[in-house]
């Protein structure tokens, strides 16, 4: 089955610099992509996802790549906000009704002003 | 916005009493799950449901595991024994077409966390 690793597991970084997390993921056939945030004692919340027809989205700051040759996926937060601080998790699945969304374990970014 | 409900939000057993956890999907969803988060861990998939039946699930959704749709509207997880290392949060989330890609988005309840004493 799926698998999927997240890093780096912790991110620090000041207001206004850019935030990048990396996924890799292990079955080719997974089509999926997509990245939740979780503030502390919530439930996830889908942010930003990409099919595996394209390689970049971008959304305001927040921004997607993917590289399917290499089965890897990044995040991109450009002029980090302190609100931005949360657990980021990637996911990958076969985009398909039914199928299960097999996360990463999680960054935990945290923004100092 | 339509939500995902989950009931109860927070719930204390003893260690081999029977827990059931519900949850109220998006209406016009088909397509149902169940996930767990223990404290401080990344979010693991248990099971998927369709049509009145699994349709996937995780190596964690053993015996002690069963979810039931028992009516138009709820969609259950019951453990029938529970175990300590059954803590967790527990999310149900079910599945629609969502405005970001057009690819099918899975929308989580807020969680019912669960604690075996």
């Amino acid at each position: 089955g799926e698998n999927v690793e997240q890093h780096p597991s912790t991110l620090s970084v000041q207001e206004g610099d850019s935030a990048v997390i990396k996924c890799t993921y292990s079955d080719s056939a997974s089509n999926y992509f997509p990245w939740y945030k979780q503030e502390l004692g919530k439930r996830p919340q889908l942010i930003i996802d990409i099919r595996s027809n394209v390689g970049e989205k971008k959304d305001q700051r927040i921004a997607v790549t993917l590289n399917k040759t290499a089965k890897h996926f990044s995040l991109h937060i450009t002029e980090t906000q302190p609100e931005d601080s949360a657990v980021y998790f990637c996911a990958a699945s076969l985009n398909q009704a039914g199928t299960a969304l097999i996360f990463g374990k999680g960054t935990t970014l945290s923004v100092s002003s | 916005e339509p939500e995902v409900t989950q009931t109860p939000s927070h719930q204390v057993t003893q260690m081999g009493q029977e827990v059931i956890l519900r949850c109220v999907p998006i209406s016009n969803h088909l397509y149902f799950y169940w996930y767990r988060q223990i404290l401080g861990q990344k979010v693991e998939f248990l099971v998927s449901f369709y049509n009145n039946e699994i349709s996937e699930k995780s190596e964690i959704f053993d015996d002690q595991f069963s979810v039931e749709r028992p009516d138009g509207s709820n969609f259950t997880l019951k453990i029938r024994s529970t175990k300590l290392e059954d803590s967790a949060m527990y999310f149900c989330a079910s599945l629609g077409t969502g405005p970001l890609s057009g690819a099918n988005v899975l929308t989580f309840g807020a969680g019912s966390r669960l604690t075996v004493l």
